[in-house]
């Protein structure tokens, strides 16, 4: 049983429309991370959330992504208003916090902005 | 900033065959260092963590080593399978970020010919 859970596993949305992006862990971890991988290029990072607050979010994390654990379970992106350019893998990882074990990745979600 | 550099950026090579793939980044203060496989349209999955205390990890037939003075880590594949052929990302984490988010290089795509 994987590590993580992550739906939909593709998600086609028309330019402007809301997405809203779903992982789920299967055991409590403390860090929970977004990552994106436009087709071709390298995986990044996006935000990260540890103790029920973004620790860290990058250049690309503008005003239209938000992202929150409502139940204590689920942890989602959402993508307010979405451009061409949001078109990507989404990647949800999560984290124990011990520097002995990895961080352990979802199967990701295709985001396709038309 | 960090930066993760990763040669070559492919390689083919015939079924059994031991080969070395390359990851280097710029700043030496790392938490960890993790070696993953992505397979075409798929997630990554976690092969090896070297915690930065560390020299060397093996799990069956890969092997990663660390210099962090360096800067570099390597991957070693014995005895390669058709089965292999996938994208290697290396990742590394930084003790200065808070969050442990993971800066990846862009990969080497591995094919092996049987």
């Amino acid at each position: 049983e994987p590590e993580v859970t992550q739906t939909p596993s593709h998600q086609v949305t028309q330019m402007g429309q809301e997405v809203i992006l779903r992982c789920v862990p299967i055991s409590n971890h403390l860090y929970f991370y977004w990552y994106r991988q436009i087709l071709g290029q390298k995986v990044e990072f996006l935000v990260s959330f540890y103790n029920n607050e973004i620790s860290e979010k990058s250049e690309i994390f503008d005003d239209q992504f938000s992202v929150e654990r409502p139940d204590g379970s689920n942890f989602t992106l959402k993508i307010r208003s979405t451009k061409l350019e949001d078109s990507a893998m989404y990647f949800c990882a999560i984290w124990t916090g011990e520097n002995n074990q990895p961080q352990h990745f979802g199967d990701g979600t295709r985001l396709s902005i038309l | 900033k960090q930066e993760v550099t990763q040669i070559p950026a492919a390689l083919s090579v015939p079924e059994g065959e031991n080969l070395v793939l390359n990851c280097s980044f710029t700043d030496s203060a790392i938490y960890n260092l993790q070696w993953f496989r992505q397979d075409p349209g798929k997630g990554l999955t976690s092969l090896l963590l070297i915690q930065s205390s560390q020299r060397e990890q093996t799990s069956g037939r890969l092997n990663a080593s660390l210099d962090k003075s360096s800067g570099r880590s390597t991957l070693y594949i014995a005895a390669s399978q058709p089965g292999d052929s996938a994208t290697y990302l290396c990742a590394v984490s930084s003790t200065m970020d808070s969050s442990y988010k993971l800066i990846f290089g862009s990969g080497t795509r591995l094919l092996v010919r049987p």
